[in-house]
């Protein structure tokens, strides 16, 4: 069964640092998505990519953050200059689109662990 | 505006008992709702969906939620717990290209 891959598990860095986040989504997706989850809190949304451009961003999704598409089937998630507070799980999530049910469903992957110290 | 509201943030129920986890979500139309589950140290799994038509939707690993319009819930069920069903469950609900989710209920099964 197809699966959004995520590289690597588990990323520590130095605060100011630039850290890169890379998913695989499946391969016929068309719509990708992050979500970060700090650590006992909720899933929260960064920011959906259609089209080879941004179509939604949260408010947390500032400019330190940015997104990339830069092959066709990696999907990457930039933090510019990491902070402290941007310690949390990242979750990429692909879903196929089209208009149909199926079509929004997210699958997700396994997630990336950001240790910023 | 949309938002999602999962009231019981911890339950705890025996194996071989039922479940049910409470969903509430604020939405103008007919939402598109969603139920994922999170074992610990994995990333999200979908239980099921609902887009339209039968209220009560089936999903995988025996679980089922129905869509109460009135009520503005879509709460997950499921007639017999077991053991690894421990995990935390979050409910979605989608709009404009964007998912937004519940706090999630944390899941504990007692032997």
């Amino acid at each position: 069964e197809p699966e959004v891959t995520q590289t690597p598990s588990h990323q520590v860095t130095q605060m100011g640092q630039e850290v890169i986040l890379r998913c695989v989504p499946i391969s016929n997706h068309l719509y990708f998505y992050w979500y970060r989850q700090i650590l006992g809190q909720k899933v929260e949304f960064l920011v959906s990519f259609y089209n080879n451009e941004i179509s939604e961003k949260s408010e947390i999704f500032d400019d330190q953050f940015s997104v990339e598409r830069p092959d066709g089937s990696n999907f990457t998630l930039k933090i510019r200059s990491t902070k402290l507070e941007d310690s949390a799980m990242y979750f990429c999530a692909s879903r196929a689109g089209g208009g149909l049910p199926g079509g929004y469903e997210q699958y997700f992957g396994p997630g990336t662990r950001l240790t910023v110290t | 505006a949309q938002s999602v509201t999962q009231p019981d943030i911890h339950i705890t129920v025996s194996e071989g008992a039922s479940l049910e986890l409470r969903c509430n979500y604020s939405y103008g139309a007919t939402p598109y709702l969603f139920w994922y589950v999170q074992s610990p140290g994995q990333g999200l799994q979908l239980l099921l969906k609902y887009f339209s038509g039968d209220t009560l939707v089936q999903g995988i690993k025996g679980f089922e939620a129905e869509f109460k319009r009135s009520q503005s819930s879509f709460n997950l069920r499921k007639p017999s717990v077991h053991w690894s069903d421990a995990a935390e469950y979050f409910c979605v609900l989608y709009n404009f290209n964007k998912f937004y989710f519940g706090s999630g209920t944390k899941l504990n099964v007692k032997p």
